[in-house]
């Protein structure tokens, strides 16, 4: 177990450029979750995956943001036209969901990507 | 808007002496509350979690008080030590869906 992984770490971009994030999540679970963190605030939802389905945005992703899963791995995280508003710490975290009666889902959270956006 | 509402937002305890974080929520839908421990430069890491079927959760010197009725719950942290700075997150969730509705988080720096 390595962990969930994050790539970049840091990411500096200009204004109207397009930036992908991508996630690696713990082998073999099933869902997968993007949250934004801004400083001093805690992780908002973003998003989440059960394997390659997409089940929820939340209304804070604009459709300048788009997410994929492809075959239920890793994901990536695409903002088009990046604002100065975007600038945050963007958090993945994995998960294995399970149903029924005292069903749980310990989310692991990755190290996240900083995007700065000038 | 913030559905969990989390205090303070900072504190300051001496080594060996309990930190207090409190929260509350309005949505009695919530049937899962975790919080999480955050580093600087790092993602948040579960620490100990609570389900409205119990009042109280303690694992080592970590302990989780539920009260259902006033919608609160509470993290005590017995015998701070300087390894214990850092940010904590008060969250909670959904059975059905599980995505975390996070406090603003507390920043406790325990000094030697």
């Amino acid at each position: 177990d390595t962990g969930v992984s994050q790539d970049p770490r840091h990411k500096i971009t200009k204004r109207g450029q397009n930036v992908t994030f991508r996630c690696d999540p713990i082998s073999e679970h099933n869902r997968l979750y993007w949250y934004r963190q801004t400083l001093g605030q805690g992780p908002e939802f973003l998003t989440y995956f059960q394997n390659e389905a997409q089940l929820e945005k939340s209304r804070l992703l604009s459709d300048r943001f788009s997410a994929e899963r492809p075959k239920g791995s890793f994901s990536t995280l695409e903002i088009q036209r990046t604002e100065q508003g975007d600038s945050a710490m963007y958090l993945c975290a994995s998960s294995t969901w399970t149903s029924g009666r005292g069903a749980t889902d310990t989310q692991y959270f990755g190290p996240g990507t900083r995007l700065t956006v000038l | 808007q913030q559905q969990v509402k989390q205090s303070p937002q900072s504190l300051i305890v001496q080594k060996g002496g309990i930190s207090i974080i409190n929260c509350a929520y309005e949505n009695t839908a919530f049937d899962y509350f975790p919080w999480y421990q955050q580093f600087p430069g790092k993602g948040p890491a579960l620490l100990i979690a609570i389900r409205p079927d119990v009042s109280e959760k303690k694992e080592g010197r970590f302990t989780i008080s539920f009260n259902k009725s006033a919608k609160q719950f509470s993290l005590h942290i017995m015998d701070s030590q300087p390894g214990d700075s850092a940010t904590y997150f008060c969250a909670a969730s959904y059975r059905n869906d599980y995505k975390l509705s996070f406090g603003a988080g507390t920043t406790v720096t325990v000094r030697a």
